[in-house]
């Protein structure tokens, strides 16, 4: 069965420094998304793409995140000066049908110290 | 209002019983809704999608009301594997093009020998 890959596994950063979350969505997926839970918490949406661009984010999504998918094959989500409130699971989704035939990665846990 | 409502549990039942989970949406726009299961420290999987008409896999049953923007998830003699977070999910507000989910916080079930 087809698998979306995310690595590392866990990534433990110091506060200010910059992390990068890799992925790797399913390889025929036109629909790429980041999604991030905090301990304890729900899961919350971050941004979608499509087409090579974003296409929704939410308000935590702001100047300090950013998303790319540098060669048709990963999707990474950058955090540009990391927060000590950005410790979470970061799980990474695809599919090709918008909200019908999702995968979820099996996350990358982000603990900023 | 929530976006996406759950009772957190935890539900505790022994092993045959039969356990009814709930949840309401309030965006009235959204058109696809899902229940998710996560394990703990897991990524979500998707358990089953909800139609108008009430749909049944096995020995899950998942209904949706429209007018009452309320789904429900039956789940019929349980096993100790059931055990998990049940997520209810709905599409986003107006992004049905985007795939944006919302998550409910879920419900805990704990099932007992």
């Amino acid at each position: 069965e087809p698998e979306v890959t995310q690595t590392p596994s866990h990534q433990v950063t110091q506060m200010g420094q910059e992390v990068i979350l890799r992925c790797v969505p399913i390889s025929n997926h036109l629909y790429f998304y980041w999604y991030r839970q905090i301990l304890g918490q729900k899961v919350e949406f971050l941004v979608s793409f499509y087409n090579n661009e974003i296409s929704e984010k939410s308000e935590i999504f702001d100047d300090q995140f950013s998303v790319e998918r540098p060669d048709g094959s990963n999707f990474t989500l950058k955090i540009r000066s990391t927060k000590l409130e950005d410790s979470a699971m970061y799980f990474c989704a695809s599919s090709d049908q918008g909200t019908a035939g999702y995968t979820f990665g099996s996350g990358t846990r982000l603990t900023v110290v | 209002r929530k976006e996406v409502e759950q009772d957190p549990g935890p539900f505790n039942v022994p092993e045959g019983a039969t356990v009814a989970f709930n949840c309401t949406y309030s965006n009235s726009a959204s058109q696809s809704f899902f229940w998710y299961r996560q394990d703990c420290r897991k990524e979500p999987k998707l358990l089953m999608s909800v139609y108008s008409s009430g749909n049944e896999d096995g020995r899950f049953t998942a209904q949706l009301n429209r007018a009452s923007q309320y789904i429900s998830l039956l789940i019929r003699d349980s096993k100790l594997s059931d055990s998990a977070t049940y997520l209810c999910v709905v599409n986003g507000r107006g992004s049905s093009n985007t795939g944006k989910l919302i998550f409910g916080q879920g419900t805990t079930l704990q099932v007992k020998p």
